[in-house]
């Protein structure tokens, strides 16, 4: 089975500096996805990047990037130039793509303050 | 606009009784998906459905139970049987070709 590691529960950084969220995960698959999901107070499932397997480039959205190892089995995000709209939780989640359907593994999660 | 709607948004139920949360979407997607969230914890597969007619059990089906008699609708009943069913719930759709799941706003039920 799959699972999804995030070992920093919560983190806090002042506005406009760089943050990097960890997320490790663990399988014997080698065609799956990363995602990296966004909870704010609203609590609101948001997505903010993919990263599919077979590609080796690293995944970018805007302020939003990924470090994707996929040897090492790690998938971190980095946000750059943080906002106060960043304060959320962070959800790294593995997905094995089924026909018809697809099952979403969550790691525990990485509660972000960004401070002004 | 196209989404995921959840109704209610907050949900009391008093211990024994069955309740149904809804989950409608306009997306035009075959496959949905229903998940618990509880504090300090990521999301938790409950069922999943890839198409009309058709649902699978997920890694905490004990205590719930689903239909999909229309490709818009997914509700899930959270039945006496679920001996801690105070938690809160996230219904998601996806395109059956594959892709991200789209998330509704969530149900929080408490039992009281």
């Amino acid at each position: 089975a799959q699972t999804v590691t995030q070992s920093q529960p919560e983190m806090s950084v002042q506005e406009a500096e760089t943050v990097t969220l960890s997320c490790t995960y663990d399988t014997s698959e080698n065609n799956y996805y990363l995602f990296w999901y966004k909870q704010p107070p609203s609590r609101q499932m948001i997505l903010v990047i993919r990263q599919e397997a077979y590609k080796q480039q690293n995944a970018t959205e805007n302020r939003f990037s990924v470090n994707f190892q996929k040897a090492a089995k790690s998938f971190s995000l980095k946000i750059s130039d943080s906002q106060l709209g960043d304060t959320a939780m962070y959800f790294c989640a593995f997905m094995k793509p089924i026909q018809g359907a697809q099952k979403l593994v969550f790691g525990q999660g990485t509660r972000l303050t960004i401070n002004p | 606009d196209g989404g995921i709607t959840q109704s209610p948004k907050y949900l009391f139920r008093k211990e024994g009784q069955n309740v149904t949360l809804s989950c409608e979407q306009n997306l035009n997607h075959d496959a949905m998906y229903w998940y618990r969230q509880d504090p300090g914890q990521g999301l938790r597969l409950i069922y999943y459905s890839q198409i009309v007619n058709d649902f699978q059990k997920g890694d905490i089906a004990e205590g719930y139970s689903v239909s999909r008699e229309k490709k818009e609708s997914f509700p899930l009943t959270v039945t006496s049987a679920q001996k801690n069913p105070t938690a809160f719930y996230l219904c998601a759709s996806s395109p059956r070709q594959g892709g991200e799941q789209f998330f509704g706003p969530g149900t929080r039920l408490t039992v009281l």
